[in-house]
């Protein structure tokens, strides 16, 4: 079974400072992973897809095989990232398999 | 607006009652998937249903049941409710019915249930 595991239930950064959100997989395929965000409890917005390979935000995150790890990372923090991040897992990225989520891990960023 | 739709947007009932959520996916989609998210558990997948059929299945109760109908709309049934069951019910959608591309998931705004 695909299980996500985001280690940090919150993340306090001052603003200006780099931000690392870990995510760790276990799964034997080849999934597609995601990152979304959540602002109070709102809707999921989609951040990043490992295989567009796209920055939002200023975030990128780098889908590590070896580690089997998909962090997310911004090198300057800014006030407004403060939200809970989702990382997700879809087995068959050709299919469109149900999304499998982590726990999330809220960042908070002060001045 | 993410081109998903999900009514109510709030919903306070009493436990034993009987619910309905209904999520309208974006425009052309195939894809509907469940979610419930509570604070203590998380976002739980909970079914999804692929152009009127049911494709996979999560942690979704008995009590618990799923349609998706013709126009590709679904509703998510819940009965007997609990307090417990006091959550928010997110449904997302995906594939693209034009090009059949898996394109990646968009969420609705969620149905915010207060069971007392």
């Amino acid at each position: 079974a695909q299980r996500v595991t985001q280690p940090e239930k919150l993340l306090s950064v001052f603003k200006g400072a780099p931000v690392e959100l870990k995510c760790n997989y276990s799964y034997s395929g080849s999934p597609e992973l995601f990152w979304y965000v959540q602002y109070s409890r709102q809707r999921l917005q989609l951040l990043l897809r490992h295989i567009s390979r796209e920055s939002i935000k200023g975030f990128t995150a780098d889908l590590n095989k070896g580690e089997t790890s998909f962090h997310l990372k911004k090198p300057f923090a800014q006030e407004e990232d403060s939200a809970m991040y989702y990382c997700a897992l879809s087995e068959d990225r050709e299919a469109g398999t149900a999304l499998i989520f982590g726990k999330g891990t809220t960042l908070s960023v002060s001045s | 607006d993410s081109g998903v739709t999900q009514t109510p947007k709030h919903l306070i009932t009493a436990t034993g009652q009987r619910v309905t959520l209904r999520c309208s996916p974006r425009s052309g989609d195939l894809s509907v998937y469940w979610y419930q998210q509570s604070l203590d558990q998380g976002l739980q997948f909970l079914i999804h249903y692929y152009n009127g059929e049911e494709r996979a299945k999560g942690n979704i109760l008995e009590r618990f049941s799923a349609q998706q109908f013709p126009d590709l709309h679904s509703e998510l049934n819940l009965s007997s409710l609990e307090l417990g069951d006091s959550a928010l019910y997110f449904c997302a959608s995906s594939v693209d019915s034009r090009t059949g591309d898996h394109y990646g998931y968009t969420f609705g705004s969620g149905t915010r249930l207060t069971v007392v």
